[in-house]
């Protein structure tokens, strides 16, 4: 079992709403852990968006829009990244990403499809 | 501005040892808290996290690659250097180097990145 599990793909359609899952290993508790999410588009590097723990501790990042947010559900053991009034250009790859054991680990990433 | 840009061969023959250069501006690996991190990406495939060292030459490596690995930096020519043995084909990959801070941790400022192909 992968460390952090992210369903490889999601499609939405536009002005909805998206919620991308970021599964823990269930030998870790993601209640401990920030949650750092980052976007791709084809060609380019990643680009970051935020980091969630908890509604006390959040750090959106430089530039990104506040429809973009990170929540968790403790009974999943997960992250989310909330995306909402979805647009054609948040279709893109999706990474979650912790530091575990003082090593990053990035998940294996979800396609968004908005269409 | 925080700018990083990678740099390095192309292509490396099987069993070659990689070197690849990151030269970054707008920040100093000299001031506390400043990171410096090199992360690949296989073609169509996920990224994964390789090493990253901190401005007090903490070195933090990933556990599957770290026999492999040897981070450096330059902190005359604002230069991180990250070197890896024993090339294989599947260590072909766009590999990125990219600007952390120590406490908040995000890896905020990215390179282009640049591909390597591992052929003989």
């Amino acid at each position: 079992q992968a460390v952090l599990t992210q369903p490889s793909s999601l499609s939405a359609s536009p002005g909805a709403s998206a919620s991308l899952t970021c599964t823990l290993h269930s030998d870790i508790n993601v209640g401990t852990y920030s949650i750092y999410w980052y976007q791709q588009k084809p060609g380019s590097p990643p680009q970051y968006l935020l980091r969630y723990k908890a509604d006390s501790d959040k750090q959106q990042g430089s530039g990104v829009p506040s429809r973009f947010s990170g929540s968790k559900d403790a009974s999943a053991n997960a992250g989310i990244l909330l995306i909402s009034g979805l647009q054609s250009e948040d279709e893109a790859d999706y990474y979650c990403m912790i530091w575990h054991s003082s090593a990053c680990v990035f998940g294996g990433g979800t396609k968004l499809t908005v269409l | 501005q925080i700018t990083l840009k990678e740099s390095g061969p192309t292509l490396v023959k099987p069993t070659q040892t990689l070197t690849l250069t990151c030269t970054f501006s707008g920040f100093s690996l000299t001031t506390s808290g400043v990171g410096v991190g090199w992360i690949r990406q296989p073609p169509g495939k996920a990224l994964e996290w390789l090493a990253l060292i901190y401005w007090n030459d903490d070195r933090r490596y990933s556990p599957s690659l770290k026999s492999r690995l040897t981070i450096t930096k330059d902190t005359s020519k604002n230069q991180v250097v990250l070197t890896i043995t024993n090339m294989d084909p599947i260590d072909t990959a766009t590999y990125y180097c990219a600007h952390t801070l120590l406490y908040s941790d995000e890896l905020g400022y990215w390179g282009q990145g640049t591909l390597v192909t591992v052929s003989s």
